[in-house]
This record gives structure tokens, C-alpha cells and sequence, in this order.
């Protein structure tokens, strides 16, 4: 089952509005990732995070693995109507094994 | 670069059927993983191929199988299909020990 506890699992914006949505888990890991998927795709990589504090940026994406190693936020600034989806973080278990949160859905009122 | 490319992309079968699932990675990527992803129990990991190796293996029954072949490419079998078979398969790809990279999935109805 899953081993990383995403919140919040929705959410309901107006356009133009900052989110965040944030990933806690018990066991440490050295690798955090967030993804993103749309309606019958596969999931699509936004930010990857390797080391223990490091904040990394893309666009309007920016992704911090915690101090701990043990949790990960993500925020998106400025919303626009194509960040509609599911985002997901996800984490790397030993060798090419993710462990994923249940998603947080986003939904974009215009 | 041409992405990871799953296919068949829909597949319909019935109970007792089995299936044969492909994926093409990533030009120059040696690790194939796939995912079954279901509402229920959200994305789960099956098993990872390196060289032609399984390196790693999720909580699944051994009706799930997979192979991968000399040039990268993998598939994964589900014989003796269930309902609960129901699911997006994903496949990903990465080089080595690095960030994986996800195709289209395969959506598999059981009947």
C-alpha cells in the first residue's frame, strides 16, 4: 500500500491563485519526486529533488525536500487553467522502486 | 528524443484470460519499471528490469510476470486474469539509478 501520506487530496482554486500541497512519510528517503497526470496519461515529471534541503524551481513550480528526508512540499504559483490535474509526489525506494502519495486533484475555476 | 511508448493503450478480456503488455523505453534508458494504478490502491509497483535482470519486485501475486529483452524493451504478463486486474498499467524508464520516466499506460478492462 501507499507509504507516503499526501495532503490535501483536492482542491478548488480561482485562477491566478498560489497552491501548495505537501508529502510527510515515516521512512527516510534520499530521492523525492512530483509528477503530474492528466486524464488517461501517464505521469509526467515536474521536479526532481536529490539532496536534503534543496529548493528547485520550474516556471512557476518550486519543490522543497525537507531537512528531515522525510517530507516534500510542492507550490504553484499564479494558476492557470492547464495546471487542472492530479499531481503526485513520489518517492524512490531502493533500486527504481517509487513509492507514490494518493495525488492531490486540482481544480481551477476561471 | 522519442518518449517511453506503451502498447496496446486499451485491452479488453475476461476472467481467465491472460495478457501481454509491451513497452519501448527511452532511447539509451536500461531500466524498465511498470506500475499498476488503481483507484482503489492508487500507483504500486511491480517489478524493475536492468539488463535483462529483475532487480526488484512488489507485493503482487506470481500470476504477474515480465521479461525484458536485449534492447530494453520489456513486457509484463497477468495470466489467469481476475476482475481486480482492472487497471492503468504504466511502464517507465530511466538510465541508471535516476529519474523515471512514465509512458502512456495501457488501460486493461477484465470482463
Amino acid at each position: 500500500g501507499q507509504q507516503l501520506n499526501q495532503s490535501p487530496q483536492s482542491m478548488f482554486i480561482q485562477e491566478g491563485e498560489d497552491v501548495s500541497m505537501n508529502c510527510t512519510s515515516s521512512s527516510i528517503f534520499n530521492t523525492w519526486l512530483w509528477y503530474k497526470q492528466d486524464p488517461g496519461e501517464g505521469p509526467v515529471l515536474l521536479i526532481a529533488l536529490y539532496k536534503a534541503g534543496e529548493l528547485t524551481s520550474n516556471g512557476r513550480l518550486t519543490a522543497q525536500f525537507g531537512i528531515t528526508r522525510k517530507d516534500s512540499f510542492l507550490n504553484i504559483s499564479a494558476s492557470i487553467p492547464s495546471d487542472v490535474g492530479i499531481y503526485f509526489c513520489a518517492a524512490l525506494q531502493g533500486a527504481q522502486k517509487l513509492v507514490f502519495g494518493q495525488g492531490t486533484r486540482l481544480t481551477i475555476n476561471p | 528524443k522519442a518518449g517511453v511508448t506503451q502498447t496496446p493503450r486499451y485491452l479488453i478480456k475476461t476472467r481467465g484470460q491472460q495478457v501481454t503488455l509491451s513497452c519501448s523505453p527511452i532511447s539509451g534508458h536500461r531500466s524498465v519499471s511498470w506500475y499498476q494504478q488503481t483507484p482503489g490502491q492508487g500507483l504500486q509497483f511491480l517489478f524493475e528490469y536492468f539488463s535483462e535482470t529483475q532487480r526488484n519486485k512488489g507485493n503482487f501475486p506470481g500470476r504477474f510476470s515480465g521479461r525484458q529483452f536485449s534492447n530494453s524493451r520489456s513486457e509484463m504478463n497477468v495470466s489467469t486474469l481476475e476482475l481486480g486486474d482492472s487497471a492503468l498499467y504504466l511502464c517507465a524508464s530511466s538510465m541508471l539509478q535516476d529519474t523515471q520516466y512514465f509512458g502512456p499506460g495501457t488501460r486493461l478492462t477484465v470482463l
